[in-house]
């Protein structure tokens, strides 16, 4: 089965930091771009982050530029978000999702990210 | 980076009615568009992409038309289960950039 699974979830203070991983099973990992979006609370969907298939080509929205890291370990068919100097406004469900060229045809369940004091 | 205006932003309409939705990327896209399907508590599913496509055990109710900067997606006949928000998103260009979402309420 083609699967996204999300990990990560968890509480952290304004300025703080918190890895998301996003593991993946039933296909080639390697032969796709991956993506992060997340969605705060009542909101609609907000692209984050993406990488390519082979780590070489990053991007990152404005909004989380200079914060956020994503990567991948293709070795571990798994691909990461790194992020530090939370704010409240980060507090989000985040989804990783696969690039399957005809849009996003795989997605995760998603992990919440809370950020309070 | 493209940007995708999504309209209305909800649209009420009653059970066995049809529904348009409207998508309008700032630059042409092509034909590569797809809509999602996003009901709460859930990930976004995929319905359509190279416009007019329907993904995989997406019901013939749902069609979608387009190319350029102007797509619709049409429910033919509202079933309960439709109503839920719908995102249009390009991925002809980095960033795959989304609409900001059309709300499908029951009238």
């Amino acid at each position: 089965e083609v699967q996204l699974v999300e990990s990560g979830e968890g509480l952290v203070q304004p300025g703080g930091s918190l890895r998301l991983s996003c593991a993946a099973s039933g296909f080639t990992f390697s032969s796709y771009a991956m993506h992060w979006v997340r969605q705060a609370p009542g909101k609609g969907l907000e692209y984050v982050s993406a990488i390519s298939s082979n780590g070489g080509s990053t991007y990152y929205a404005n909004s989380v530029k200079g914060r956020f890291t994503i990567s991948r370990d293709n070795s571990k068919n798994t691909v990461y978000l790194q992020m530090g100097s939370l704010r409240a406004e980060d507090m989000a469900v985040y989804y990783c999702a696969r690039d399957g060229w005809m849009g996003f045809d795989v997605w995760g369940q998603g992990t919440m990210v809370t950020v309070s004091s | 980076e493209i940007v995708m205006t999504q309209s209305p932003a909800t649209l009420s309409v009653s059970p066995g009615e049809r529904a348009t939705l409207s998508c309008r990327a700032s630059q042409s896209v092509n034909s590569n568009l797809a809509w999602y399907q996003q009901k709460p508590g859930q990930a976004p599913r995929l319905l359509i992409y190279v416009a007019s496509t329907r993904a995989t055990g997406i019901p013939a109710r749902f069609s979608g038309s387009g190319s350029g900067t102007e797509f619709t997606l049409t429910i033919s006949s509202l079933q309960s289960e439709d109503f839920a928000v719908y995102y249009c998103q390009q991925y002809n260009n980095w960033p795959r950039s989304f609409g900001q979402g059309t709300k499908l309420e029951i009238k």
